[in-house]
């Protein structure tokens, strides 16, 4: 079984500063990781995605990720945020070897732009 | 082109009522899925189907009964309604994995916001 850890529930953050959502998960097997964004009163929508390959993995909006194995962590970034990037993140585990791609959510990372 | 469509959108019951949310996912996917999100936006999965067949099953209350009639729709049926039931319940589908598939993630429906008074 996996379990992801969100370390920030909240993350304040002015206009055109950089932020970092960090992500830590536990697990006896080989996983895939994802970020997604939950925009207010909208579903999840995927930001990026981490399966194999290159560690740094880069998705929409201007956001990045870094898997980092021995740390166990997924830590999603961005240079200079908008306004519009106010919205709740999820951060999800899923188990490589799972044929039905169940996920296991963290418990989400809100983070609020102020200009 | 609505990949993942959820109806209602709202949903405001009474205590004990019966009440049923629709998906329908055009996206040719074979796997789909209940969550629920509280108030404090957890993000719970409460069933999975695939191909009709049930695949995953978390400790769910049995009022709750999902139900597929073909694998573009999964369709969730609750009894008996409680005031803990209020919360926001998405839909989400996935193609499976292997084969020539390199999609992996999940696709959310807009979610259904139930509000049991």
């Amino acid at each position: 079984a996996q379990s992801v850890t969100q370390l920030d529930s909240q993350v304040p953050v002015f206009e055109e500063a950089p932020v970092e959502l960090r992500c830590n998960y536990s697990s006896s097997v080989s996983v895939y990781l994802f970020w997604y964004v939950q925009y207010p009163n909208q579903g999840l929508q995927l930001l990026l995605k981490y399966l194999s390959g290159s560690t740094l993995v880069k998705g929409i909006n201007g956001f990045e990720a870094e898997f980092n194995k021995s740390q166990t962590s997924f830590h999603l970034r961005k240079p200079s945020v908008h306004i519009s990037d106010t919205a709740e993140y999820f951060c999800a585990v899923s188990d490589r070897a799972d044929s039905w791609g169940k996920f296991q959510f963290g418990a989400g990372t809100q983070v609020v732009v102020t200009p | 082109d609505t990949a993942v469509s959820q109806t209602p959108k709202y949903l405001v019951t009474q205590m004990g009522n019966d009440k049923s949310i629709k998906c329908e996912q055009n996206l040719g996917h074979d796997t789909m899925y209940w969550y629920k999100q509280d108030s404090k936006k957890f993000l719970k999965i409460m069933f999975s189907y695939n191909n009709k067949e049930l695949i995953i099953n978390e400790t769910v209350p049995n009022r709750f009964s999902p139900k597929s009639p073909d694998k573009a729709h999964l369709n969730l049926h609750i009894n008996s309604l409680e005031l803990g039931d209020s919360a926001v319940y998405f839909c989400a589908s996935s193609q499976d994995r292997g084969g020539t598939s390199l999609s992996y993630e999940q696709f959310f429906g807009p979610g259904t916001r139930l509000t049991v008074l």
